[in-house]
C-alpha cells in the first residue's frame, strides 16, 4: 500500500530533551516536506526536500532540523524543543507531475513540549 | 509573500444541500491551487486542483473554479452527505522549481443528516 509513515503518532516530551520524528515514503517520490498545523493558523511549511541531500527552509524553520540521506526518509529533529513547538506536525511526499506537486500527507504526530 | 483567505470558517448544510467555500490569494504568479479534506485524526487529502490555465474542473460532486483575474478560486460541493463532513484546506503556489504552497486556515464542513 503506497503511504506515507510517521513515527510516533504521539509525543509528550519536557523542555530542551532531543527529540526525532521520522518520516518515510514507499512511492519513490522526489519531494518531501513536514508541516506544522495550529488551530486557527491552517498549516505552515517547516522544511522540504526536492531530493537526496537537498534541503531548504520552509515558512518557520526556526528551531527545527531536517535531514535527506535516503530518498524515502526524512526525519525531523528538533534539538531543543520548547513549549511553542507544541503542534500537530505532518510529513507530506510528493511526486512531481504536470510541473506541480501532489502532496501525500502522512497521519501526524502530535506533540507536547512541557 | 503569498497570502491565502479562506471563508467561511465553518459551514453547517443539511444532506443534500450544495456548500461553497471561497478563497482569494495576492501573488498573482500562483498557478497551482489544490484543496484537501481532513477527517478527524488524519492528515490531509488531496481531493481536487486546478492549475491556472483551466477556468474550472469537476469531479463527480466536486468542483473547483477559478478567477485569475479576480484572484480568488472556490470549491464547490453538490449534494451533501455526512461524510463530506470534514476540515477543507485550500492552498496556492507557483509550480515549477521550490515549492512552498501557502494554505488557507481551513473551512470546517459540517453536514447534519
Amino acid at each position: 500500500e503506497a503511504q506515507v509513515t510517521q513515527n510516533p503518532r504521539y509525543l509528550i516530551t519536557v523542555t530542551g530533551k532531543k527529540l526525532t520524528v521520522t518520516c518515510s515514503q514507499n512511492m519513490n517520490h522526489e519531494y518531501m516536506s513536514w508541516y506544522r498545523q495550529d488551530p486557527g493558523l491552517g498549516l505552515r511549511q517547516i522544511y522540504y526536500s526536492m531530493n537526496v541531500e537537498v534541503t531548504d527552509k520552509g515558512d518557520v524553520p526556526e528551531g527545527y532540523k531536517v535531514s535527506r540521506k535516503e530518498k524515502r526518509n526524512f526525519p525531523l529533529i528538533l534539538e531543543s524543543p520548547s513549549p511553542n513547538q507544541t503542534s500537530l506536525y505532518f510529513c507530506a511526499s510528493s511526486p512531481y507531475r504536470d510541473r506541480s506537486y501532489e502532496q501525500y500527507f502522512g497521519p501526524g504526530t502530535r506533540l507536547t513540549v512541557t | 509573500g503569498e497570502n491565502v483567505e479562506q471563508h467561511p470558517s465553518t459551514l453547517s448544510v443539511q444532506e443534500g444541500d450544495s456548500a461553497v467555500i471561497k478563497c482569494t490569494y495576492s501573488d498573482s504568479a500562483s498557478n497551482y491551487f489544490p484543496w484537501y479534506k481532513q477527517e478527524l485524526g488524519k492528515g490531509p487529502q488531496l481531493i481536487i486542483d486546478i492549475r491556472s490555465n483551466v477556468g474550472e474542473k469537476k469531479d463527480q460532486r466536486i468542483a473547483v473554479t477559478l478567477n485569475k483575474t479576480a484572484k480568488h478560486f472556490s470549491l464547490h460541493i453538490t449534494e451533501t452527505q455526512p461524510e463530506d463532513s470534514a476540515v477543507y484546506f485550500c492552498a496556492a503556489s507557483v509550480s515549477g522549481g521550490s515549492y512552498i504552497p501557502t494554505f488557507g486556515r481551513g473551512t470546517s464542513l459540517i453536514v447534519h443528516p
